[in-house]
């Protein structure tokens, strides 16, 4: 499978301040990356699909004006929480793969304060 | 309904106890079976990928899937310590614009194994 790489692990930010994610597809040319939420003890929800070139797909209830995503090459996806506030605060990881056997980040944990 | 279910647990066995996890599912166009295992803090590591009924055997774990009740199941044999994670079902299926396959996760089980 790939091997993929996410900064930073952690990050703490005051609400209202912005922050950037990123994912990298070290050794695989990812047309596409995925980005999950995970609260406390609860599964992993996608938030929205990364798309090479092009915008990224929103799934329901995810707005987009807050959580930016780029996508600019076929080894980088970012994830931008703009105006984060506490309730953002949340274990963010990003994927790659297809159709089966995604490969994760090791995730980064955000707390706003 | 949800699509996925799992039982969150938690599920304390002994070293060398054979364990049992289980999801269900309601949606028939699952295609892809999935068991990932996640560390606490850490990103989720795929274990065991299944696409057809019957099992799947990869060392001390062995995947079964059930389509026709809906029912996957990941078994440990002789568990170790190292093995205390939460175990999460997922499974996949076009998304509806037909390029990408999409994830569904469980809630993820959570496992201890004492020593």
């Amino acid at each position: 499978g790939a091997v993929v790489s996410q900064h930073p692990s952690r990050v703490i930010c005051k609400s209202g301040t912005s922050v950037k994610i990123e994912c990298r597809s070290l050794d695989f040319q990812a047309t596409t990356m995925f980005w999950y939420r995970q609260f406390p003890k609860q599964s992993l929800m996608l938030m929205a699909t990364s798309n090479e070139g092009s915008k990224a797909t929103y799934e329901q209830g995810v707005e987009k004006d807050k959580f930016l995503i780029n996508h600019a090459s076929l080894t980088l996806s970012t994830l931008t929480v703009t105006s984060a506030h506490p309730e953002d605060s949340s274990f963010y990881i990003c994927s790659v793969g297809v159709s089966r056997g995604y490969t994760f980040g090791s995730g980064t944990r955000l707390t706003v304060v | 309904q949800k699509e996925v279910e799992q039982d969150p647990g938690p599920l304390s066995v002994p070293e060398g106890a054979i364990v049992s996890l289980n999801c269900t599912y309601s949606n028939s166009a699952f295609q892809y079976f999935m068991w990932y295992r996640q560390y606490s803090r850490k990103g989720p590591e795929l274990l065991m990928y299944t696409y057809s009924s019957g099992n799947k055997e990869d060392g001390r774990f062995t995947a079964q899937v059930d389509k026709s009740s809906k029912y996957i199941s990941l078994f440990i044999r002789d568990s170790q310590p190292s093995d205390s994670a939460t175990y999460l079902c997922a499974m996949s299926q076009k998304n509806s614009g037909g390029s990408n396959y999409k994830l569904t996760f469980g809630k993820g089980t959570l496992l201890t194994v004492n020593p």
